[in-house]
């Protein structure tokens, strides 16, 4: 089944302890997100890969950390975690998000991973 | 202000009653529009694109107006499975790549 998976799904934890969340696609999607969902603020983009060992800071990278070493990963790593990174994070994947590929290709979304931050 | 601006709502609504959304975007440059459905604590799903010209899919309606920057999602008939949030999605271009912005949602429920 093509699909984002994420683990863990629930997280709850102390500020400053290093975590990760892990995101994966099946697809062999180019392009892989992480997105940031807070009431009333809807979805902001954490960071963004357009491709392996490619990535790039969203609209709120400050205090998160991303890798790219192989295509169907995407990791999100909270160095030192803080109470405003209580969220629900959501990693996505589409094919491809150049701008001569057209139409624009669905992001698929994996299940979410809701992060409470003591 | 906001790139993409929603009225949150909530939105409630009878069975089988007509809903529409609106959802206005600040940045002219827009190049594609969407609608995304979120179920309560669930991840967004694509619902449908938005083309210039209008376009349905079976009781859902998108449509585009360029000139005042907005785009709308009207829903007939409307069933208890249709509550959710719908997120309105623009992109832009960025470099060599279009990127996304989503509106906050706008929270529908559909009563018995």
């Amino acid at each position: 089944e093509a699909q984002v998976t994420q683990n863990p799904r629930y997280l709850i934890t102390v500020t400053g302890k290093k975590l990760t969340v892990t995101c994966s696609q099946n697809m062999n999607h180019e392009y892989m997100s992480w997105y940031r969902q807070d009431p009333g603020l809807g979805l902001r983009q954490i960071y963004y890969s357009m491709n392996v060992e490619v990535t790039d800071k969203g609209d709120v990278p400050e205090g998160y950390k991303v890798s790219r070493k192989e295509k169907r990963n995407f990791p999100l790593i909270l160095e030192s975690p803080s109470p405003n990174q209580t969220s629900l994070y959501f990693c996505a994947s589409s094919l491809s998000i150049r701008r001569e590929r057209f139409p624009y290709n669905e992001q698929f979304f994996g299940p979410g991973t809701r992060l409470t931050v003591l | 202000r906001k790139e993409v601006e929603q009225d949150p709502g909530p939105f409630n609504v009878p069975e089988g009653a007509t809903v529409a959304f609106n959802c206005t975007y600040s940045n002219s440059a827009s190049q594609s529009f969407f609608w995304y459905r979120q179920d309560c604590r669930k991840e967004p799903k694509l619902l449908m694109s938005v083309y210039s010209s209008g376009n349905e899919d079976g009781r859902f309606t998108a449509q585009l107006n360029r000139a005042s920057q907005y785009i709308s999602l009207l829903i007939r008939d409307s069933k208890l499975s249709d509550s959710a949030t719908y997120l309105c999605v623009v992109t832009y271009a960025l470099g060599s790549a279009r990127q996304l912005t989503f509106g906050s949602g706008t929270q529908l429920t559909v009563l018995p």
